[in-house]
């Protein structure tokens, strides 16, 4: 399959700053990357959508000021949580799709907000 | 809404029995359906996807999918504890609902026991 890295793999941050989160197609080109949410026992959520290129499109309820997303090449794109506070700790996930529509997922960033 | 349901199990099998997950789906026009396995405290992986009616056979993994009946299956035979996990239903309802995002079902959690 498909390989998609992710950078970092855990960070512990103080409320008020910034992080970001690199996601990387390693072996293929993707267009659209994907990044989501997951919450202790809970199922995956997704927060947007990352196009190469150009603007990515959020899903309802997703703040795009606090969670920037950009996808400046073929295999690259980042997720920047401005301003994190407590209630954004949580498993940040990308995916990336090489063909058809499967989309493979990056190993998660587990983000700690104190 | 487009939905994806599972039962949440947790589904408890014997070592080397089959084990069946069942997931069923709302979008009557979805085109793609994707079987993903996750551990606890890492991210999915990709088991799975099926695109056609019938069966699809990987190993001990066996897709099933029923377009008139809304529902895909995965049979895992010789069950083996490795493979407890969650198993996550994905769905893509196509270019008619919303492209080429996921939707997943809030999975089903398999216990393999010895």
């Amino acid at each position: 399959g498909a390989v998609v890295s992710q950078h970092p793999s855990r960070v512990i941050c103080k409320s008020g700053t910034s992080v970001k989160i690199e996601c990387r197609s390693l072996d293929f080109q993707a267009t659209t990357m994907f990044w989501y949410r997951q919450f202790p026992k809970q199922s995956l959520m997704l927060m947007a959508t990352s196009n190469e290129g150009s603007k990515a499109t959020y899903e309802q309820g997703v703040e795009k000021d606090k969670f920037l997303i950009n996808h400046a090449s073929l295999t690259l794109s980042t997720l920047t949580v401005t301003s994190a506070h407590p209630e954004d700790s949580s498993f940040y996930i990308c995916s990336a799709r090489p063909l058809l529509d499967e989309q493979y997922f990056g190993p998660g960033t587990r983000l700690t907000v104190t | 809404q487009k939905e994806v349901e599972q039962n949440s199990g947790p589904l408890s099998v014997p070592e080397g029995a089959i084990a069946s997950l069942n997931c069923t789906y709302s979008d009557r026009g979805s085109q793609s359906f994707f079987w993903y396995r996750q551990y606890s405290g890492k991210s999915p992986e990709l088991i799975m996807s099926i695109y056609s009616n019938g069966d699809k056979e990987d190993g001990r993994f066996t897709a099933q999918l029923n377009k008139a009946s809304q529902y895909v299956s995965l049979l895992i035979r010789d069950s083996q504890p490795s493979d407890s996990a969650t198993y996550l239903c994905a769905v893509n309802p196509g270019l008619t609902g919303g492209g080429n995002k996921l939707t997943f079902g809030t999975g089903t959690q398999l216990k393999v026991e010895l």
